[in-house]
């Protein structure tokens, strides 16, 4: 069966600081992709980064970065310099080829303190 | 943003009654989805289609029912809405392709009294 575990129910750090959420899934398959959500209180959910299994390096898009190691199922999502906006629920999940749906994490709930 | 819209954003109404989650997509996404999301846990596939005239059952149980006769619009239905249905229910849509980003409305939340 393919899952996705986050092992961190709740996190909280201070502003500024760098904060990495960890990620594990569990696949057969040789070609998938990774995500992590991003969803605000009462707000909408929006992608915060994706990555493409069979690209070795890792994705990033401003603050956020992935640390994507294959072999050990392992799909950790970087936040530096944290700000009061980033807290939130984030949520990994991945898809394959021949799957249209996400499988998705149970959340780690993201506070950052002023 | 993405462009896609759920109306109502919140409501509240008795047992019994019959309820209507509107979903529309202008992205010209094949495939919609509705997930059940309890506040601050994770999220429940119920209903998904691949395009018009498809429609499927997600990995919870459900007994709401969907519909899509166009592509751009995908709503839930409850014919009688029990304390149990209370939720945000979220939907969403992606392009065809494998790997595609899935893209959410802003939810709609639901309390049965």
């Amino acid at each position: 069966a393919q899952t996705v575990t986050q092992s961190q129910p709740e996190m909280s750090v201070q502003e500024a600081e760098t904060v990495t959420l960890s990620c594990t899934y569990d696949t057969s398959e040789s070609n998938y992709y990774l995500f992590w959500y991003k969803q605000p209180p009462s707000r909408q959910m929006i992608l915060v980064i994706r990555q493409e299994a069979y690209k070795q390096q890792n994705a990033t898009e401003n603050r956020f970065s992935v640390n994507f190691q294959k072999a050990a199922k392992s799909f950790s999502l970087k936040i530096s310099d944290s700000q009061l906006g980033d807290t939130a629920m984030y949520f990994c999940a991945f898809s394959w080829d021949s799957n249209y749906q996400l499988i998705w994490g149970a959340g780690t709930k993201l506070i950052i303190k002023p | 943003e993405a462009d896609i819209y759920q109306t109502p954003r919140y409501l509240v109404i008795g047992t019994g009654k019959k309820i209507t989650l509107e979903c529309s997509q202008t992205m010209g996404h094949d495939k919609m989805y509705w997930y059940q999301q309890d506040p601050g846990m994770e999220l429940h596939l119920i209903h998904y289609s691949y395009g018009v005239n498809s429609t499927e059952k997600g990995d919870l149980s459900s007994e709401s029912t969907v519909s899509r006769i166009r592509t751009e619009h995908f709503p839930l239905t409850l014919e009688s809405a029990r304390p149990s249905h209370t939720s945000q229910y979220l939907c969403a849509s992606s392009g065809r392709r494998p790997g595609n980003t899935i893209y959410f409305g802003e939810g709609s939340w639901l309390t049965v009294v």
